[in-house]
């Protein structure tokens, strides 16, 4: 069955250095989203992309962030200075049209240190 | 403004028994509906969803949810809770293309 895939699992970092996480989404998918979860609290939007640009950005998704679907497979979400409150499992998903529902990604836990 | 409620915070059921997990949303035209299941350290898994048409949908591992216009809610059933079943589960709105607006969560904790 196919599936949303994220790499790495687990990434820890240091405050301020820049971070990208990867995701490769369902390949006949058009839609595709990253959200984050802080521990402890709930799965909060961060942004939509579509036809090879953002869709829909929440207030969370400042100038530190920024998204890329730079092959056609794969998308990226960079956090070019990290700070601690970064620190959160993020969610990849992707869906096929509008009348779909989304599937996500196993996550990728980012510690902020 | 669009919201998710979701009241119960943590559940505690015995193994065997029913269970219904409550939600009930805020959104302006007919949204659509699902529900999400966190086992601890993995992602989100979809149960279930409402798009359109019958209002009792079913989802996987034995999961139903019911969707009542009237009442602005999509409470998830279960008639018989199996250990593997304790996780947190999240209900979900959205539009047809964009943003999903999330639950709080309700974590359940199932009983032997």
């Amino acid at each position: 069955e196919p599936e949303v895939t994220q790499t790495p699992s687990h990434q820890v970092t240091q405050m301020g250095q820049e971070v990208i996480l990867r995701c490769v989404p369902i390949s006949n998918h058009l839609y595709f989203y990253w959200y984050r979860q802080i521990l402890g609290q709930k799965v909060e939007f961060l942004v939509s992309f579509y036809n090879n640009e953002i869709s829909e950005k929440s207030e969370i998704f400042d100038d530190q962030f920024s998204v890329e679907r730079p092959d056609g497979s794969n998308f990226t979400l960079k956090i070019r200075s990290t700070k601690l409150e970064d620190s959160a499992m993020y969610f990849c998903a992707s869906k096929q049209g509008l009348n779909t529902e989304a599937f996500f990604g196993q996550g990728t836990r980012l510690t902020v240190v | 403004a669009q919201s998710v409620t979701q009241p119960d915070i943590h559940i505690t059921v015995s193994e065997g028994a029913s269970l219904e997990l409550r939600c009930n949303y805020s959104y302006g035209a007919t949204p659509y509906l699902f529900w999400y299941v966190q086992s601890p350290g993995q992602g989100l898994q979809l149960l279930l969803k409402y798009f359109s048409g019958d209002t009792l949908v079913q989802g996987i591992k034995g999961f139903e949810a019911e969707f009542k216009r009237s009442q602005s809610s999509f409470n998830l059933r279960k008639p018989s809770v199996h250990w593997s079943d304790a996780a947190e589960y999240f209900c979900a709105v959205g539009p047809r293309a964009y943003k999903y607006i999330f639950g709080t969560g309700t974590r359940l904790k199932v009983l032997a």
